[in-house]
């Protein structure tokens, strides 16, 4: 079947504006979960859904930071005011409830903020 | 804060050779899992081994966990060219944390054909 699919793969931008990324898990997981990877370092939790709801969101780094599940499925992570600093792959997982099976990646965005 | 730390940072070997890595983490966790990253896009799942296993296989990898130690070890059998990639320890903390993952700064492996 479909894995978790990430869109774009790729998003440019310019310090300050607003972006919005994609995240469409695998049919039926209900947890889904968002790190960020900044170049030569291991991903860092963001946040963390249980259906539609954000049952974690302690790793968001700042306000400017939100995302959404309205449906518990597809979820947005979005960004305010984006900083050079927010450049980072952001990965998104999925898995079969958070009950400690394991977590199936995407295959990330690449923000750039210029 | 990463709570895996991978060791070494970086490895280079032959193919045909072995390579081994470390992970070593500082509170307690339900499981532990590794992961391959190629070209720093999508991990990979490689195995998952609970806080009540102490060693576990899948093809030519083999997993060991040493919860009084907090350490795991991950060793890759006869490598191949195509095992070049970063690999990444990861803990979860269980439930109560949301089963999110504490990835470590991984060890970056090169396999020489």
């Amino acid at each position: 079947g479909a894995g978790v699919s990430q869109t774009p793969s790729n998003k440019v931008t310019e310090k300050g504006k607003y972006v919005e990324l994609r995240c469409d898990p695998i049919s039926g997981h209900t947890a889904l979960y968002w790190y960020r990877q900044s170049l030569g370092q291991g991903p860092e939790f963001l946040i963390y859904f249980q259906g539609t709801g954000a049952a974690d969101d302690s790793g968001l780094p700042n306000d400017r930071f939100f995302a959404v599940r309205p449906e518990g499925s597809v979820s947005t992570l979005k960004i305010q005011r984006t900083e050079r600093g927010d450049s980072a792959v952001y990965l998104c997982a999925s898995s079969f409830q958070a009950s400690g099976n394991e977590q199936f990646f995407g295959p990330g965005t690449r923000l750039t903020v210029l | 804060s990463q709570q895996g730390e991978e060791d070494p940072q970086a490895l280079s070997i032959q193919e045909g050779e072995n390579a081994t890595m470390n992970c070593s983490y500082k509170t307690s966790i339900n499981n532990l899992q590794w992961y391959r990253q190629n070209s720093g896009r999508g991990l990979v799942h490689l195995i998952l081994i609970r806080s009540n296993e102490r060693e576990k296989h899948s093809g030519r990898l083999r997993v060991t966990l040493d919860t009084s130690k907090k350490s795991s070890s991950l060793l890759i059998t006869a490598s191949r060219a195509a095992d070049t990639a970063s690999y990444f320890c990861a803990t979860d903390a269980g439930s109560a944390a949301g089963n999110k993952l504490t990835f470590g700064g991984g060890t970056r492996v090169l396999v020489k054909p």
